[in-house]
């Protein structure tokens, strides 16, 4: 199994300003993955990212949008930028080890 | 392209009842099937997870059926309690794209 934490927990902020999220695992994983879930609306999967290489975007979601880091095997960051009201979502890390695991999600509202 | 499709959208119970949630999907051609129970504004917890090659997995009072032929699977909660109200989410791993695709939901009250 793999423990998933991310910070914040949940964030109210301004249109226009950025925020980074943060996802630790408890172990190293080759690729992890952030979704965005909207309001009353299920996953969608933003990007992929794995050590040492960029990460990998889904149809309609751009790095300029959606910077991702991957330091190393146990973390990775997702920025969401230049925040709208639209962005307001639960934002999910996770990893696969044979089952998918989720961190507890980060509630992000826009005003 | 994959799409998987969760019937009913929600569901309302007393406790004690056996429920089913159904989860269809369109293209055979995956890996496993998973299904998930979401708390409003929390994470997902994993509760089943069904290889392609497999039929069903049973947790305690929760089953899993699959047929992949048909492409669907179903979640069979037996003796229902207010403690399992919460959203269940389906999602296929595609062969195809090696990504996982969910399904919309259904959100369960289980009345006492």
């Amino acid at each position: 199994s793999a423990v998933i934490s991310q910070k914040p927990s949940r964030d109210i902020c301004q249109r226009g300003t950025s925020l980074t999220i943060q996802c630790q695992v408890d172990s190293q994983v080759t690729m992890m993955f952030w979704y965005r879930q909207q309001p009353g609306q299920s996953l969608t999967l933003i990007a992929t990212a794995n050590q040492g290489s960029e990460a990998t975007y889904e149809s309609g979601f751009v790095i300029d949008k959606f910077p991702i880091s991957r330091p190393n095997l146990t973390f990775s960051t997702l920025t969401v930028s230049n925040m709208s009201p639209e962005d307001s979502s639960i934002y999910l890390c996770s990893v696969q080890s044979q089952v998918q695991f989720f961190g507890p999600g980060t509630r992000l509202t826009v005003l | 392209k994959q799409e998987v499709t969760q019937i009913p959208a929600a569901l309302s119970v007393p406790e004690g009842e056996n429920l089913v949630l159904n989860c269809s999907f369109t293209d055979s051609a995956i890996y496993n099937l998973q299904w998930f129970r979401q708390d409003p504004g929390k994470g997902l917890t994993s509760l089943l997870l069904i290889q392609s090659s497999q039929r069903e997995q049973t947790s305690g009072r929760l089953n899993a059926s699959l047929d992949k032929s048909s492409g669907r699977s179903t979640l069979y909660i037996a003796a229902s309690q207010p403690g399992d109200s919460a959203t269940y989410l389906c999602a296929v791993y595609s062969s195809n794209t090696g990504k996982l695709i969910f399904g919309q939901g259904t959100t369960l009250q289980v009345k006492p």
